[in-house]
């Protein structure tokens, strides 16, 4: 099955600066890659997709990138601010195949004020 | 629009009981939902598949005799965890789907706590 890695585990950033966040991808087949945002006791919320047939992806102060050569994606958030901490969760799905996602581990980011 | 609500927000409840989570789209149709549970400072884990009008899919590992899921209609699935004990303490988080689309919404999880 599919096997998403995420990495970092923790991101600490200065207000203003931007974070990066990278996931892994095993299956070729994946074809849907959403980000999440789960903020403490509450459920995730999906903040920006991006599908196979799409390199990049910009919404405002958060952007996307999809290698599928290299099976990689990222999540680049500009001009962070004390409100973007949270835990970001990547996901992959195969549409294919139910449409479940498997999600990455997870990145506790902190942006210091 | 695509909101999806979780009933009750948080239980408590004895060894031994059994706990029904609720799961609604308010204002979309789902075909599909889902059900994940999250151990804290965990990512989501994916236990079934919840199909309107058919069996669920469990996934590896998931007692589907323990964790019962009912999707009666287009827009609400249930997720019973019958005979709960300790370890079954977690977040609960279902997802909706909206039909012909990719995108899953999630809802606001439960916490079940068993003593």
């Amino acid at each position: 099955g599919e096997n998403v890695e995420q990495h970092p585990s923790t991101l600490s950033v200065q207000e203003g600066d931007s974070a990066v966040i990278k996931c892994t991808y095993s299956d070729s087949a994946s074809n849907y890659f959403p980000w999440y945002k789960q903020e403490l006791g509450k459920g995730p919320q999906l903040i920006i997709d991006i599908r196979s047939n799409v390199g990049e992806k910009k919404d405002q102060r958060i952007a996307v990138t999809l290698n599928k050569t290299a099976k990689h994606f990222s999540l680049h958030i500009t001009e962070t601010q004390p409100e973007d901490s949270a835990v970001y969760f990547c996901a992959a799905m195969i549409k294919a195949a139910g449409n479940k996602l498997t999600f990455g581990g997870g990145t506790r980011v902190l942006v210091k004020p | 629009g695509a909101v999806v609500s979780q009933h009750p927000s948080w239980v408590i409840c004895k060894s031994g009981t059994s706990v029904k989570i609720e799961c609604r789209s308010l204002d979309f149709q789902a075909t599909t939902m889902f059900w994940y549970r999250q151990f804290p400072k965990q990512s989501l884990m994916l236990m079934a598949t919840s199909n309107e009008g058919s069996k669920a899919t469990y996934e590896q590992g998931v007692e589907k005799d323990k964790f019962l899921i009912n999707h009666a209609s287009l827009t609400l699935s249930t997720l019973t965890v019958t005979s709960a004990h300790p370890e079954d303490s977690s977040f609960y988080i279902c997802s909706a789907r909206q039909n012909r689309l990719n995108e899953q919404f999630f809802g606001p999880g439960t916490r079940l706590t068993v003593l």
